[in-house]
């Protein structure tokens, strides 16, 4: 099955600085991977998304790349504000199907005012 | 439009003991997941729902069970409690039929096993 690993697990930047979180896959038929944002006491949200066939996309301050041969995708926030602190999960899954999403362990961001 | 309703949201149980846990989808959303999430282990897949049948099961004991309703409407239950258990259960929905499949995730219920 599939398997995405995640770091750094926990993420301390100041306010206005970047911020990047990695992610590894190892199931090549993954071609769909969202990023989702957890704030304390609530469920994950789907921030930003990207699809095998995309090498980058952008929406406002954030940031996804994938680079499919490696099976890497990252995350980027710019221009970090404190409302960004909560823990981002990567995740992968094949699209079509019964397929399952697999997450990643889980970065908590926290950002210094 | 309501979003995904987990209850109850938090819950206290001893060792042995079982629990049931409910989550209501988003209204038109056919599909439920279930998670389980602890410090360290992220988001573990439980198992998925469709139209009332199971259609993925993660690795986790046969304590674990779930089902759905005719409504959409998903419970889960764990048997036999272990300290282990202790953790936020999240459930999610999504619309069947879409490619990507975006999950929408209600606020889970934090279950403490003593």
């Amino acid at each position: 099955g599939e398997n995405v690993e995640q770091h750094p697990s926990t993420l301390s930047v100041q306010e206005g600085d970047s911020a990047v979180i990695k992610c590894t896959y190892s199931d090549s038929a993954s071609n769909y991977f969202p990023w989702y944002k957890q704030e304390l006491g609530k469920g994950p949200q789907l921030i930003i998304d990207i699809r095998s066939n995309v090498g980058e996309k952008k929406d406002q301050r954030i940031a996804v790349t994938l680079n499919k041969t490696a099976k890497h995708f990252s995350l980027h926030i710019t221009e970090t504000q404190p409302e960004d602190s909560a823990v981002y999960f990567c995740a992968a899954k094949a699209t079509g199907g019964y397929q399952k999403v697999t997450f990643g362990i889980g970065t908590k961001l926290q950002v210094i005012p | 439009k309501a979003g995904v309703t987990q209850t109850p949201r938090y819950l206290i149980k001893t060792r042995g003991q079982q629990v049931t846990l409910s989550c209501s989808p988003i209204s038109g959303h056919r599909s439920v997941s279930w998670y389980q999430q602890t410090p360290g282990q992220g988001l573990q897949f439980l198992f998925e729902y469709f139209s009332e049948t199971q259609r993925n099961k993660g690795n986790f004991p046969g304590r674990f069970s779930g089902r759905q309703f005719s409504n959409s409407r998903s419970e889960m239950n764990v048997s036999t409690l272990e300290l282990g258990d202790s953790a936020l259960y999240l459930c999610a929905s999504s619309l069947a039929g879409t490619e990507t499949g975006e999950l929408f995730f209600g606020e889970g219920s934090r279950l403490t096993v003593l």
